[in-house]
């Protein structure tokens, strides 16, 4: 079966080191996001690509890059890693057709932990 | 930018009753979906439904899009369906982005 995976699920660093997060799909999805959840503010877009070699900014994306190199891979970069970007991270993607976006399915995140 | 509101932001339910989950947005919209995160954390697909209704066992779905709202209707609820409930929608011409609501916490007691 098609899936969407993250690694790792958990992860613990230090302030100022560079953490990589992985996503992997196997959909064969154009489409590719990165989402943060915290607690009062809910999912919010970081980064998101349409496809290969394609890469756009999000409403947070400040200490944040991505790399789109093939389809099933958008690993999300934290330059140098802030207490304020701990939180739990979402990885999604989707089809795009020429009607519109599709349903978006989401990876099972990664609960990232910055002292 | 598009503003999303769900309510209530809590409910609590006795097992075997029903709910409905109410979700505003503020502008047209491409593409609006309902996700239950369940006590682990996982997002679960529930419905894409930019209008219409859909039903899926207990649960169904009802986007008015002309009116701009979108229900969730839980019937006989169980105990597995505490969690949070978030509806995201996309905007015309956002490319697939989708804003979320801030979600209503499920707590369904036995």
């Amino acid at each position: 079966d098609a899936e969407i995976t993250q690694s790792p699920r958990h992860k613990i660093t230090e302030t100022g080191r560079q953490v990589t997060l992985a996503c992997h799909q196997t959909w064969n999805h154009n489409n590719m996001f990165w989402y943060r959840q915290d607690l009062g503010h809910g999912l919010r877009l970081i980064h998101y690509s349409y496809g290969v070699q394609d890469t756009n900014k999000g409403e947070v994306s400040d200490g944040y890059s991505v790399s789109r190199s093939n389809t099933e891979d958008l690993p999300l970069t934290l330059e140098s890693a802030a207490s304020s970007q701990t939180s739990v991270y979402f990885c999604a993607s989707s089809e795009s057709t020429s009607g519109g976006q599709e349903t978006q399915y989401f990876g099972p995140g990664t609960r990232l932990l910055v002292l | 930018g598009i503003q999303v509101e769900q309510s209530p932001p809590d409910l609590i339910l006795q097992e075997g009753a029903n709910s409905t989950l109410r979700c505003n947005f503020s502008d047209s919209v491409n593409n609006l979906q309902w996700f239950h995160q369940n006590p682990w954390g996982q997002l679960i697909n529930l419905f894409y439904i930019p209008s219409g209704t859909k039903q899926n066992g207990r649960l169904s779905a009802t986007t008015v899009a002309t009116e701009r709202y979108s229900l969730l209707y839980i019937s006989s609820s169980q105990t597995t369906d505490s969690g949070v409930y978030f509806c995201a929608v996309e905007g015309q011409n956002q490319g697939g982005k989708l804003i979320f609501g801030q979600g209503t916490e499920l707590s369904v007691k036995p």
